[in-house]
């Protein structure tokens, strides 16, 4: 089945710091990836969607110059955290799915939970 | 903004009896689907149905939608401790820009008793 790996799973870091988070398509190609953000005991927010050679499409109240996307390769996708705050502390999650079609289900990496003192 | 709400917002159990939970959504859906999180862990899909289907089966999950009502359920039968998990709904919006994108519900928080 279709695997979406990210990295790091577990992220502290000193406010100030940018924090980059990678989202890989293991076994498929993705023209298209997603990122969300969830903060506890939450749901799942999303924030960009990511395209393969174009430019990131953000979600209304979501800085772009705060979360850059990257998405330089059809299997990678990364989202950098800029100059983190405490505020910035959550769990990011990306998806993806072979093809990126519409009536496909999402493949989700583990996630990555950042914490920023 | 989240469109969607499900209750109950938590829901405690014994093993063996059967769990339901309820997902409400406000626009034009191509799909509905419903996912699985353990604590601090990645979504697992569940099951995908699509706006013109009413009903799906999957092992002991059952899902029903009602595009009228706009409202979905998810029944698990004979529930396992290891199903204690978060459950998610989420739908992918009508329209040509919106492939792949989900809005998610608030999530039902199960918790079945050995």
């Amino acid at each position: 089945g279709a695997v979406v790996s990210q990295h790091p799973s577990w992220v502290i870091c000193k406010s100030g710091t940018s924090v980059k988070i990678e989202c890989r398509s293991l076994d498929f190609q993705a023209t298209t990836m997603f990122w969300y953000r969830q903060f506890p005991k939450q749901s799942l927010m999303l924030m960009a969607t990511s395209n393969e050679g174009s430019k990131a499409t953000y979600e209304q109240g979501v800085e772009k110059d705060k979360f850059l996307i990257n998405h330089a390769s059809l299997t990678l996708s990364t989202l950098t955290v800029t100059s983190a705050h405490p505020e910035d502390s959550s769990f990011y999650i990306c998806s993806a799915t072979p093809g990126g079609g519409s009536n496909q289900p999402q493949h989700f990496g583990d996630g990555t939970r950042l914490s920023i003192l | 903004s989240q469109q969607g709400e499900e209750d109950p917002q938590a829901l405690s159990i014994q093993e063996g009896e059967n769990a339901t939970m309820n997902c409400s959504y406000k626009t034009s859906i191509n799909n509905l689907q419903w996912y699985r999180q353990n604590s601090g862990r990645g979504l697992v899909h569940l099951i995908l149905i699509r706006s013109n289907e009413r009903e799906k089966h999957s092992g002991r999950l059952r899902v029903t939608l009602d595009t009228s009502k706009k409202s979905s359920s998810l029944l698990i039968t004979a529930s396992r401790a290891a199903d204690t998990a978060s459950y998610f709904c989420a739908t992918e919006r009508a329209g040509g820009t919106s492939y792949g994108k989900l809005t998610f519900g608030q999530g039902t928080i199960l918790t079945v008793h050995p």
